[in-house]
């Protein structure tokens, strides 16, 4: 069975700092993985993913993930964060013949001035 | 183009009423999904149609749960005898097919909270 594991429930960070959030994959066939964006009271917005091709896939508002088939992982980073990346951040996987998202349990990035 | 839209937004409950919630598509998408969120979790999968045939449903759509999309359209998700762990976010997603672009495009959710 697919899963998606986040391993931070929370990261604090100050303003202008790098971020890492992690978020490993399991599954014995390919993924199409993404990473998703909830602010408060809204729904989600999707902030990059990876399909095939380079592993290394730039999304929106100046965040970046790298695919790493050999160690299953699918880590989210920016390398300085502002105020108004605060928010919960949500790792996905697709695979094809099941045609869901499963959803990590999301880890909520705290930016601090 | 104006995204999804979910209606109503908020709906507080009391335990044993049924509630009905209603979700808008982008209007070219075929596909429309609707996910279940609890605090401090992901989004769970709960069903998804393809134009007005449902095609998939999750264990934990009881059989208090019903959806549909009679006309490939709109849909709808009713719960009925509502429990309070039925308290969630319920999101709905709308999609072009796999294989198209495998994005989700999802809505502001409607926060159910039974009393």
């Amino acid at each position: 069975a697919q899963s998606v594991t986040q391993l931070d429930s929370q990261v604090p960070v100050f303003e202008e700092a790098p971020v890492e959030l992690r978020c490993n994959y399991s599954s014995s066939v390919s993924v199409y993985l993404f990473w998703y964006v909830q602010y408060p009271n809204q729904g989600l917005q999707l902030l990059l993913k990876y399909l095939s091709g380079s592993t290394l896939v730039k999304g929106i508002n100046g965040f970046e993930a790298e695919f790493n088939k050999s160690q299953t992982s699918f880590h989210l980073r920016k390398p300085s964060v502002h105020i108004s990346d605060t928010a919960e951040y949500f790792c996905a996987s697709w695979r094809g013949n099941t045609d869901k998202l499963i959803f990590g349990t999301g880890t909520r990035l705290q930016v601090f001035p | 183009d104006t995204g999804v839209s979910q209606d109503p937004r908020h709906k507080i409950t009391k335990r044993g009423q049924n509630v009905t919630f209603r979700c808008d598509p982008i209007s070219e998408h075929n596909r429309l999904y609707w996910y279940r969120q609890t605090l401090g979790q992901g989004p769970e999968f709960l069903t998804y149609f393809q134009n007005e045939a449902q095609l998939e449903k999750s264990r934990l759509l009881s059989d208090r749960f019903s959806a549909e999309r009679p006309k490939g359209s709109f849909s709808t998700l009713e719960i009925q005898r509502t429990e309070q762990g039925d308290s969630a976010m319920y999101l709905c997603a709308s999609s072009l097919p796999p294989g198209a672009a495998y994005e989700q495009y999802f809505g502001p959710g409607t926060r159910l909270t039974v009393t």
